[in-house]
């Protein structure tokens, strides 16, 4: 079946430092892959996604390429703020005869400290 | 636009109660997704229904939990008799359609089970 693994966390790092958080997955067919972000106490926002093999997603600088050849969809940030502090997931999902449903990491908590 | 709305947001209930969670999907959406999230287990999706109808109820952790969707903008999941391992924060998602391959999450709801 469909799978996802990421890195374990916590990850702490500095503000303005390079973050990259590593994911790969596992799959039949050609799925969708996303980021998604859990600020604290609250639901799961869609980060960022891609639909398709060399797509790049990105949203408020943060960025991930969708490379079929390594199954990976590694999420990147060129200079982290302590209001990106959550925990992030990524995830999959595949067009089925019952319909998409995503398949998620463990996620990883990232910590930013001044 | 009101998100998905869940109610209550925080549950705390004796061992044997039994608990009633309430989601309302996002108006037009017509796929709805229940998740639990624990630290132990990470995030599970328990059931999805498409225009009303459940599709998938493998991930429902035995016969205590149930779900309904009685119409296109109120679910419910329920457990009976609650035990203090159901503790988690329990998650509604919704999806414009089946084949959509986003979600939008609601912010939970935390059952404590004493």
């Amino acid at each position: 079946g469909d799978s996802v693994t990421q890195m374990e966390g916590p990850v702490t790092l500095s503000e303005e430092a390079f973050l990259t958080i590593n994911c790969t997955y596992t799959a039949t067919g050609y799925p969708s892959l996303f980021w998604y972000v859990q600020y604290p106490g609250e639901g799961l926002q869609l980060l960022l996604k891609a639909t398709k093999a060399d797509d790049k997603g990105s949203n408020k600088g943060f960025e991930a390429t969708y490379r079929k050849e390594t199954t990976s969809f590694h999420l990147e940030k060129g200079s982290v703020q302590v209001s990106d502090s959550a925990v992030y997931f990524c995830a999959l999902s595949e067009l089925t005869g019952g319909g998409n449903k995503l398949t998620f990491g463990t996620g990883t908590q990232l910590k930013v400290e001044l | 636009d009101a998100g998905v709305i869940q109610s209550p947001r925080h549950e705390v209930t004796e061992m044997g109660q039994e608990v009633t969670l309430r989601c309302k999907p996002i108006s037009g959406h017509n796929s709805l997704f229940w998740y639990r999230q624990t630290m132990m287990r990470g995030l599970e999706l328990l059931i999805y229904f498409n225009n009303n109808v459940p599709i998938d109820d493998s991930g429902m952790p035995e016969d205590r939990f149930s779900a309904k969707m009685p119409n296109a903008s109120f679910s419910t999941l329920k457990i009976q008799p609650s035990e203090p391992r159901d503790s988690a924060v329990y998650f509604c998602a919704s999806s414009l359609t089946w084949a959509s391959n986003e979600q939008f999450f609601g912010p939970g709801t935390r059952l404590t089970v004493l």
